[in-house]
């Protein structure tokens, strides 16, 4: 599995935009990103997944380079209840131990 | 709900005894996966299963760790003589092997071993 690199922490303010930048320069060509977001005492929770360009839900949105060495996380108009720890990870989850690393642990401020 | 539970959702237990979680992945997933969290770090893998067969298990997992999976569709988690060490959220995700390129989390299992 390809090793990512991600902030250990972030402060925004509420309604600001937040950007999680992920570098995973070591990517294969198979591999897929995938973001998860956990509250405390709680499950991972996927968010978003892709493989190259842009991916968008309702939730959150996924840009990613040409060549793939590092991907971005953006939440639109954070609120208080999108203080959690976010995790980008790199490879095809199905067939791969997935390992977490730390996350960034994002905090919004009223 | 039909997303992955888990029971119980948390136990406290003396030293040495054992304890055993049980894990119902999402229905018609064909993969299932334990990981053990602790606080202030990322989820670390222990052991997965396609169907009823076990087929890696991290060096996470010691002796006292059983997993089954007996039918392909709950699974169980043992730990035997716990020790505090053991104190951790252990959590349980399911999969489709052949289509989906993601896992799904349940909330997680609570250990506290005193």
């Amino acid at each position: 599995l390809a090793k990512t690199t991600q902030p250990i922490s972030m402060d925004s303010y509420e309604g600001q935009e937040v950007n999680i930048t992920c570098s995973h320069n070591n990517i294969a060509t198979n591999d897929y990103i995938t973001w998860y977001q956990q509250f405390p005492s709680q499950g991972p929770r996927f968010i978003i997944q892709g493989y190259k360009t842009k991916v968008t839900n309702e939730v959150a949105s996924l840009f990613i380079p040409a060549d793939r060495k590092s991907s971005t996380l953006s939440l639109p108009r954070v609120s208080l209840s999108d203080t959690a720890v976010y995790y980008c990870l790199v490879g095809d989850l199905r067939y791969q131990k997935v390992t977490f690393g730390t996350g960034t642990k994002l905090q919004v401020i009223p | 709900d039909t997303g992955v539970s888990q029971d119980p959702r948390h136990k406290i237990t003396k030293r040495g005894q054992n304890v055993t979680f049980r894990c119902d992945p999402i229905s018609e997933h064909n993969r299932l996966y334990w990981y053990r969290q602790t606080l202030g770090q990322g989820p670390e893998f222990l052991t997965y299963f396609q169907n009823e067969a076990q087929l890696e298990k991290s060096r996470l997992l010691s002796d006292r760790f059983s997993a089954e999976r007996p039918k392909g569709s709950f699974s169980t988690l043992e730990i035997q003589r716990t020790e505090q060490g053991d104190s951790a959220m252990y959590l349980c995700a399911s999969s489709l092997a052949d289509t989906g390129n993601t896992i799904y989390f349940g909330e997680g299992s609570w250990l506290t071993v005193v």
